[in-house]
């Protein structure tokens, strides 16, 4: 089963309201990477945080490492139709193996 | 856009027939990853490859094997098909470390009737 915990599942929210999904592992891991799946289309990397405490901005998303290496947030700002997806947490484990979670689907209504 | 190459896109076959799905990269990356997407489950790791003829298992490798006989093509095969096994396969690649970042391709679709 899934080592990344995700939530929430799914999210319906009027446009321009803020965005704020998390995920958890049981273990402690030294990335984090936080990938957009667009609708028909493959995952594309957002952002990766490598340390913990690290905050990091890439446009109106913003994700953060915890503290305790187990645990991050993506939040979205001001949400538009084309944030629709699904959004994954990712962690590299040993060998370079990528691990994702279960995934948050987004919908905003316009 | 990365240079990923996923074949066919779309597929149906019968329960029980070998199918082999390819994956062919222009950019020289070390790694290579079959995942399989399902509603709920999200992206599963099928099998990976850390280089030539250098393949390990991921968390759903029952009922599939790979073959990467050279660095750009990746091969992920199901050795009988069964319903259980209509997916959607993406392939991706990374260059290793200390670059996390992995690129997918548009996914093939497959379908077992």
């Amino acid at each position: 089963g899934q080592q990344l915990n995700q939530s929430p599942q799914s999210m319906f929210i009027q446009e321009g309201e803020d965005v704020s999904m998390n995920c958890t592992s049981s273990s402690i891991f030294n990335t984090w990477l936080w990938y957009k799946q667009d609708p028909g289309e493959g995952p594309v990397l957002l952002i990766a945080l490598y340390k913990a405490g690290e905050l990091t901005s890439n446009g109106r998303l913003t994700a953060q490492f915890g503290i305790t290496r187990k645990d991050s947030f993506l939040n979205i700002s001001a949400s538009i139709p084309s944030d629709v997806g699904i959004y994954f947490c990712a962690k590299m484990e040993y060998g370079n193996k990528l691990v994702f979670g279960a995934g948050t689907i987004l919908r905003v209504k316009s | 856009d990365a240079g990923i190459t996923q074949s066919p896109r779309h597929k149906v076959t019968e329960t029980g027939t070998p199918v082999t799905l390819r994956c062919h990269q222009t950019e020289n990356h070390r790694y290579m990853y079959w995942y399989r997407q399902d509603p709920g489950h999200g992206l599963r790791l099928i099998h990976y490859s850390y280089g030539v003829k250098d393949t390990d298992k991921g968390e759903v490798s029952d009922g599939y094997s790979v073959s990467r006989s050279k660095t750009e093509d990746f091969l992920l095969t199901l050795e009988s098909a069964t319903s259980s096994q209509t997916s959607v396969y993406f392939c991706a690649i990374s260059a290793g470390p200390p670059n996390t970042e992995a690129f997918f391709g548009q996914g093939t679709r497959l379908t077992v009737v």
